[in-house]
């Protein structure tokens, strides 16, 4: 089954702490791995793409095919990086869909 | 251009009626995506449309249809309205089907009573 888990809902970590936001999928074949984020009253964008292999806003995420993960790193937290992160995947399989997780909210403290 | 729209913004509907949402791209972008947010949860994908052509179908039940124009705007229909379709319904937009960077709408707030 095809399937994203972002187990965590909520992260808070305090500004200037490195930060993990952890996503774990499922999927035969080769999926195309992303990341978006929503800012308050804002709307879901595109924060990242495994196959562009660049950083965003500081962030980075590296695919790891062995475990099946894809998680988003940030080394220093700033305040601006609070907001709902969602982690989601691409791919053929009964048709071309979109899978996103449920989210992960980051609160970065002052 | 003002980014992908969607219209209406809000609506509330009874169960058992019939509703239609409208999405218009990107100008240029020639794919569109539905997907249904429930408070709580990530979108789930209802359907993609690339060249007025169903590409891509999720796992959602018959009285949930769509379609796509020849200037590339969507509607999502859905029938027979259940408490359960109360939602927000976003539209994304991309330029081509596949592995490609979506852009959302500010979605359409469904309310079923």
């Amino acid at each position: 089954a095809q399937r994203v888990t972002q187990p965590e809902k909520l992260l808070s970590v305090f500004k200037g702490a490195p930060v993990e936001l952890k996503c774990n999928y499922s999927y035969s074949g080769s999926p195309e791995l992303f990341w978006y984020v929503q800012y308050s009253r804002q709307r879901l964008q595109l924060l990242l793409r495994h196959i562009s292999r660049e950083s965003i806003k500081g962030f980075t995420a590296d695919l790891n095919k062995g475990e099946t993960s894809f998680h988003l790193k940030k080394p220093f937290a700033q305040e601006e990086d609070s907001a709902m992160y969602y982690c989601a995947l691409s791919g053929r399989g009964g048709g071309f869909k979109t899978i996103f997780g449920a989210g992960t909210r980051l609160f970065v403290k002052a | 251009d003002a980014g992908v729209t969607q219209s209406p913004t809000h609506l509330i509907k009874t169960r058992g009626q019939h509703v239609t949402l409208r999405c218009s791209p990107i100008s240029g972008h020639k794919s569109v995506s539905w997907y249904q947010q429930v408070l709580g949860q990530g979108p789930q994908f209802i359907f993609q449309y690339y060249e007025k052509e169903e590409r891509g179908r999720g796992n959602f039940p018959d009285r949930f249809s769509a379609r796509q124009f020849p200037n590339y705007s969507s509607e999502l229909n859905v029938n027979a309205l259940l408490l359960g379709d109360s939602a927000l319904y976003l539209c994304a937009s991309s330029f081509r089907d596949r592995y490609y960077e979506q852009y959302f709408g500010p979605g359409t707030r469904l309310t079923v009573t």
